[in-house]
This record gives structure tokens, C-alpha cells and sequence, in this order.
């Protein structure tokens, strides 16, 4: 099956610093990717979809300023949480699309703990 | 407006017992694909199956079996004869058709299998 990577797996970073975690599709080409974030035992929330080449579409209530998402190519999107807060701490989840509809491919998830 | 509903938080059993999740579906949308993703203590997200909407044919793979029934729209999740290695938490979700990809997870059910 396919096969996304994210980069960190874990992070821990001081309040007021920003951080920069990586998603990446190895063996096929993603138009679209997703980013989720998960506060522990609670479910996947989205907070973003980004479309290589154009501007990502935030969901509701997301802050597209804190959470800077760039799709510069089909196999990498970034996602950057700047000037993170200890409220920021979460499971920071990405997937990625190929042409098939409805079916997204997980990463493994990047643990984001901000002191 | 696309929401899964799984009622269960957490479910206990013993072992070589047969155990079922619900998950319970709204959507206004005719095409719609429905998910099963199983989360260990890792927290990679591990894909169980995938359901469009115009194919209620229940399910069997192994120990698990999935029933979907649009009549009540419902696509719960069946394991037989559970062992300690099914603990997990388990997350039904829907994607409509029309909201490109977009999933919407449910609240999660946590299974405990005890030997």
C-alpha cells in the first residue's frame, strides 16, 4: 500500500519557538493532503487541507497564522505551528490523497509537546 | 453537514469473546464512503476497511466483519473471538463524496481485551 512520512515523530520545543513537522508521500504522487490534529483521548479533528500549488483551506475556527501550511510539491506539504503555546501540545496526524476518491493514506503522526 | 457518531467510549472484554462497535452515520449526500481505522498506543492510525455507499454488502475478513445497513444508517464493526493484541482505539469515519476527501471521524470507541 502507500506509504506516508511524517518527520519529526516527536517534538519538544520551548514556548514562543515555532516548528516545523513535515509530511511526505514515498510511493505516489498527492494532489491533496490533510493535516489533523488529536488532543489525547479525543478524536481526529481537521484543521486543513492543502492543495499542491494553491493556498490551503482551513477549517473553521482554525488559525491559518499560527498554523502555516505550504504544499510546494505532489510529495511534501509542511505544516509550521508558530510561536507555540503549551495549548498547542497534540498528536499532529497527516494524510495524503492520490487521483481515487476517498481514499487518503495516514502518516504516523507527529507528537508535539510545547513547555 | 457530514457527523459519525459512536456511541461507545470504551468497551472491556475478555478475551475469545466477540465484541461489536457502532457507528452511526448522517449525510445528505447519495455517495459517500465510510471507514474503519483502528489506532494502537502508538497512534499510527491503521486502515480496516473501506464502504461506498452503494455497496451494502456486509463484510468478512478474518475476525472482523462490518454490517452496513443504510436503512439505518449504520455501518458497525464486529471482532470474533477478540485477543489482548485487538486493544485499541477504534474510529469509524465518513467522507462524502462531494467534500473532496474530507473525513469526519467519529469519537472513537476504546476497546480493552483482557486475558
Amino acid at each position: 500500500g502507500a506509504v506516508v512520512s511524517q518527520h519529526p515523530s516527536r517534538v519538544i520545543c520551548k514556548s514562543g519557538t515555532s516548528v516545523k513537522i513535515e509530511c511526505r508521500s514515498l510511493d505516489f504522487q498527492a494532489t491533496t493532503m490533510f493535516w489533523y490534529r488529536q488532543f489525547p483521548k479525543q478524536s481526529l479533528m481537521l484543521m486543513a487541507t492543502s492543495n499542491e500549488g494553491s493556498k490551503a483551506t482551513y477549517e473553521q475556527g482554525v488559525e491559518k497564522d499560527k498554523f502555516l501550511i505550504n504544499h510546494a510539491s505532489l510529495t511534501l506539504s509542511t505544516l509550521t505551528v508558530t510561536s507555540a503555546h503549551p495549548e498547542d501540545s497534540s498528536f499532529y496526524i497527516c494524510s495524503a490523497r492520490d487521483t481515487g476518491p476517498g481514499e487518503q493514506f495516514f502518516g504516523p503522526g507527529t507528537r508535539l509537546t510545547v513547555l | 453537514a457530514q457527523k459519525v457518531t459512536q456511541a461507545q467510549t470504551e468497551i472491556s472484554v475478555v478475551e475469545k469473546e466477540d465484541v461489536t462497535l457502532d457507528c452511526v452515520y448522517e449525510t445528505r449526500d447519495t455517495t459517500y464512503y465510510l471507514f474503519w481505522y483502528k489506532q494502537p498506543p502508538s497512534g499510527e492510525l491503521v486502515f480496516l476497511i473501506r464502504r461506498n455507499s452503494f455497496d451494502e454488502q456486509n463484510e468478512i475478513s478474518g475476525r472482523y466483519s462490518w454490517n452496513f445497513q443504510k436503512s439505518t444508517s449504520s455501518f458497525n464493526f464486529t471482532i470474533t473471538a477478540s485477543q489482548v493484541v485487538d486493544s485499541a482505539v477504534y474510529f469509524c469515519a465518513l467522507s462524502e463524496y462531494t467534500s473532496g476527501s474530507r473525513l469526519t471521524f467519529g469519537e472513537g470507541t476504546q476497546l480493552t481485551v483482557n486475558p
